[in-house]
């Protein structure tokens, strides 16, 4: 069956250091790999999508790799902000005529200041 | 939100009535989704539409019916609520289908909780 899996439901960082996230999947073959970013009662938000055929993405503080042979993507915040805590998505977008995302569950991340 | 808004907000329904939600966008963007997300298992893609009365079926669709009458409206109906379709709906955006980076970026409204008692 098809899974995605994010590593753990909560993530606990300390104000500065460098928080990893981690993304697996299996029986999935994606063209695209996204992260969004998710408040509590707010609807998820775009961070970075990384191609099939990219290794590693970057915007600021934040950077996706992705490994399509470890099915498996990590996306790190760089010196991390309490402003960062929030829920992170992982979605697996096929390639397909819909634009349809398969999400995973989510890690919250909390930055301890 | 990016121009999406869902109405309403906050809904508490009985068994056996029927539902609707709102989603409309000013974005002019071709692709609408209603996802609900539940502890433990993330969003999940109940249907979804490419076009003016062109819509499919997603992942979660049994109890769901949808209709898109115009570019920006997007309804969600559910025909008699079961205690199971206790959620917070999501609807999300896009541009259109194709591999160009923004065309593949989904946008969300802020949701709309749920409870069928």
């Amino acid at each position: 069956s098809q899974k995605i899996e994010q590593n753990s439901e909560a993530l606990n960082i300390q104000e500065g250091k460098t928080a990893t996230l981690t993304c697996n999947y299996t029986n999935y073959s994606p063209a695209y790999l996204q992260w969004y970013r998710q408040d509590p009662g707010r609807g998820p938000v775009f961070l970075l999508l990384i191609r099939e055929n990219e290794k590693e993405k970057r915007k600021e503080r934040l950077k996706v790799t992705f490994d399509t042979t470890l099915k498996q993507s990590l996306f790190h915040i760089t010196a991390s902000q309490p402003a960062d805590s929030a829920t992170y998505l992982c979605a697996l977008m096929v390639q397909t005529g819909a634009n349809n995302l398969f999400f995973g569950t989510g890690t919250r991340l909390t930055v301890i200041p | 939100d990016a121009g999406i808004t869902q109405s309403p907000r906050h809904k508490v329904t009985e068994t056996g009535t029927p539902v609707t939600l709102r989603c409309h966008q000013t974005e002019n963007h071709r692709y609408m989704y209603w996802y609900r997300q539940d502890p433990g298992h993330g969003l999940r893609l109940i249907h979804y539409s490419y076009g003016v009365k062109d819509t499919d079926k997603g992942e979660v669709s049994d109890g769901y019916s949808v209709s898109r009458s115009k570019t920006e409206d997007f309804l969600l109906t559910l025909e008699s609520a079961t205690s199971s379709q206790t959620s917070v709906y999501f609807c999300a955006i896009s541009e259109s289908s194709g591999m160009g980076y923004a065309k593949n970026i989904q946008y969300f409204g802020a949701g709309t909780r749920l409870s069928v008692l």
